[in-house]
């Protein structure tokens, strides 16, 4: 049992390089999102996807984008890397309808570093 | 002021110490859940509460609705519990969004 599985682990990016965050769960929930953590700081939801074929921004979806390629896959693009953007991201799932009913999977992280 | 506020920020404890970790919230709230980030990122599901008390293993967690008030409890702490603790509420209407607390780091000391 996997869970939910991101890659890369890591990753450093030169300002204005594009890349893309893997995100994967075998557990067939619903609902997939995306979070950055910065130090100190809280979970910030970047975006969403409350059910396949569904995506919507959350709070700081500024310089992301989304693809909810299939039930299972929510990648994460960066178009153009800022620094701003050197953060540990974390892609996560639950069950069911919004995210009060039901816990949360969490995959593993990724640490960017945008120089 | 942020709307979910854990205290204290930092915890230290000795091996078999009680552990209270608390949460208090300024909305109104559909759903509370508390996490755990290990020391190498991963973050876990605890509970999730709606009314009550949870228990799971040595691990506590209530909340009182009308006071707007979570409490995380760890009984016969040890070393393994260090991490840091996450409070997280979904507000009353609000869509998929949690709002998040900002965490408490808990050392347990052999």
């Amino acid at each position: 049992n996997a869970g939910v599985t991101q890659t890369p682990k890591f990753q450093v990016l030169k300002t204005g390089q594009s890349m893309t965050l893997q995100c994967a769960q075998d557990m067939n929930h619903n609902s997939m999102y995306w979070y950055r953590q910065d130090p100190g700081m809280g979970l910030r939801l970047i975006y969403y996807s409350a059910s396949e074929g569904t995506t919507d921004k959350g709070e700081v979806p500024n310089g992301y984008n989304v693809s909810r390629l299939n039930k299972r896959e929510f990648s994460l693009r960066l178009e153009s890397a800022a620094p701003s953007q050197t953060s540990v991201y974390f892609c996560a799932s639950s069950t069911g309808q919004g995210a009060s009913n039901y816990g949360y999977t969490f995959g593993s992280g990724t640490r960017l570093t945008v120089v | 002021k942020n709307e979910v506020e854990q205290s204290p920020q930092n915890l230290t404890a000795q091996e078999g110490e009680f552990i209270t970790i608390n949460c208090s919230y300024s909305v109104g709230i559909s759903a509370l859940h508390w996490l755990q980030q290990h020391p190498g990122g991963g973050i876990v599901s605890l509970f999730m509460l709606s009314s009550g008390k949870k228990k799971h293993g040595r691990l506590i967690a209530t909340i009182n609705i009308q006071e707007k008030h979570s409490s995380l409890h760890i009984t016969a702490s040890h070393p393994r519990d260090s991490a840091v603790y996450i409070c997280a509420v979904k507000e009353e209407g609000s869509n998929y969004q949690l709002i998040w607390g900002a965490g408490t780091k808990l050392i347990i000391k052999p």
